[in-house]
Parts: C-alpha cells; sequence; structure tokens
C-alpha cells in the first residue's frame, strides 16, 4: 500500500521545547516538502528537498530544521525559535523537482500541532 | 495583497446543484494551474490540472483558466454531500517551479 505517513497525528509541545515531526513515503519519489497550513491562508511552503542530503529554504522556513539522510524520509523539527507553532502540517512528495502541473504532489495525512 | 486569493467561503448549496468556485491572482507569469480537495482533518489531493488558458472537463468536474483576466474557475456539477470539503486552487510559474496556494473554500453540499 503506497502513500506517504506522517505521525503522530496531533502533537503538543510545551514552551521552549523542540518537537520532531515525521514524514515518511514509499513512492520512491525523489522531492519532498513540508507545509504550514493556517486557517484562512492555504499552504506555505517551510522546507524542501529535491534529492537525499540536499534541502533548501521555503517562504517560512525561520524556527523550522529539517534533515534528509534517506530517500524515504523528511522529519521537521519545529524549534524553539518558531514563536507561533500551532497550525496543520502537511508532509508532500513528488516524483522530483519542485512539482507543479503534470507532476502531482502528494500529501500525507497531516500532523496538527498544538502548544500547551 | 496576496498572490493569489480565494473566497474563504462557506459556500452551501443544496444536493444537483452546481458548485462554482474561483481564484484570482496577480502573477502573470503563472501557466500552471491546479484545484485540490481537502476534506477535514485530511491532506489534499489533486482533483483538476490545467495548462495556459482553456477549459478541461473531467466527469462532473470542469476547470476554466483566463489568464487575461488572471482568473481560473472550477465548477462541480450534479453535486453530492460527498463532495463538501475545502477547495484549493493552486498554481505555478512552470513544472519546476514551486506551487503558490489559495487560502481555500470551504464547500458544504445539503441533501
Amino acid at each position: 500500500d503506497g502513500g506517504i505517513t506522517q505521525s503522530p497525528k496531533y502533537l503538543f509541545r510545551k514552551e521552549g521545547q523542540n518537537v520532531t515531526l515525521s514524514c515518511e513515503q514509499n513512492l520512491n519519489h525523489d522531492a519532498m516538502y513540508w507545509y504550514r497550513q493556517d486557517p484562512g491562508q492555504g499552504l506555505r511552503l517551510i522546507y524542501y528537498s529535491q534529492i537525499v542530503n540536499d534541502f533548501q529554504k521555503g517562504d517560512i522556513a525561520e524556527g523550522y530544521s529539517v534533515s534528509r539522510e534517506k530517500k524515504e524520509s523528511f522529519p521537521l523539527t519545529v524549534t524553539s525559535a518558531q514563536k507561533n507553532p500551532t497550525a496543520f502540517y502537511l508532509c508532500a512528495s513528488s516524483i522530483q523537482g519542485l512539482a507543479g502541473g503534470r507532476e502531482t504532489q502528494y500529501f500525507g495525512p497531516g500532523t496538527r500541532l498544538l502548544v500547551l | 495583497q496576496k498572490e493569489v486569493e480565494q473566497d474563504p467561503g462557506p459556500l452551501s448549496v443544496p444536493e444537483g446543484a452546481i458548485v462554482s468556485l474561483n481564484c484570482t491572482y496577480s502573477n502573470s507569469a503563472f501557466q500552471y494551474f491546479m484545484w485540490y480537495r481537502q476534506y477535514s482533518r485530511k491532506g489534499p489531493e489533486l482533483l483538476m490540472y490545467t495548462y495556459s488558458s482553456g477549459n478541461k472537463e473531467d466527469g462532473r468536474f470542469t476547470a476554466q483558466v483566463d489568464k487575461s483576466s488572471k482568473y481560473i474557475s472550477l465548477f462541480i456539477r450534479d453535486s453530492q454531500p460527498s463532495d463538501s470539503a475545502t477547495y484549493l486552487c493552486a498554481m505555478s510559474v512552470s513544472a519546476g517551479n514551486k506551487l503558490t496556494f489559495g487560502g481555500g473554500t470551504r464547500v458544504l453540499v445539503k441533501p
């Protein structure tokens, strides 16, 4: 059963704490992405990776970090520097590149992060 | 001003009606246009993709792009309660460029 999995479904963060969101795909896609979704603001790109051991900042990278040690995994860490982390976080992947048009981005089910 | 504008709704229609959704954008360089459907607490799924101007039909769904007006539309015919979701438009300059999303329109189809 191919697809993208994200865990956990819900995550609670305490003040000053770093938390890591998991994203795994078994679609053999080269490119992976992290988006943040806030009500009424659509999806905003945090980080993306087009190949293993390489990644680039998106539009709102401050307060976040990523790694891409394996093709199938792209974890996102929300650091204590991110002052407003409450949001719905979506991971996506595509065959290659920054997908647009025919090259579909497939999305995971998302992780909802809440601050205690 | 946002690069892509989309009315947040909610848009409420009776079952069987036509749902009409649209987005306006400011970047004339956009050439690829997509519509995603997102059910509550789920990830978006691609519904329609269109390159440049024109119409595209897929079952009950029709996507239209008017680049001269910087305006795209999605029509859903014979709407069903299962069509109740948030619909996101997205666009990009080229196939190798990042996607820019609208804020989404919430649609409610009442039986």
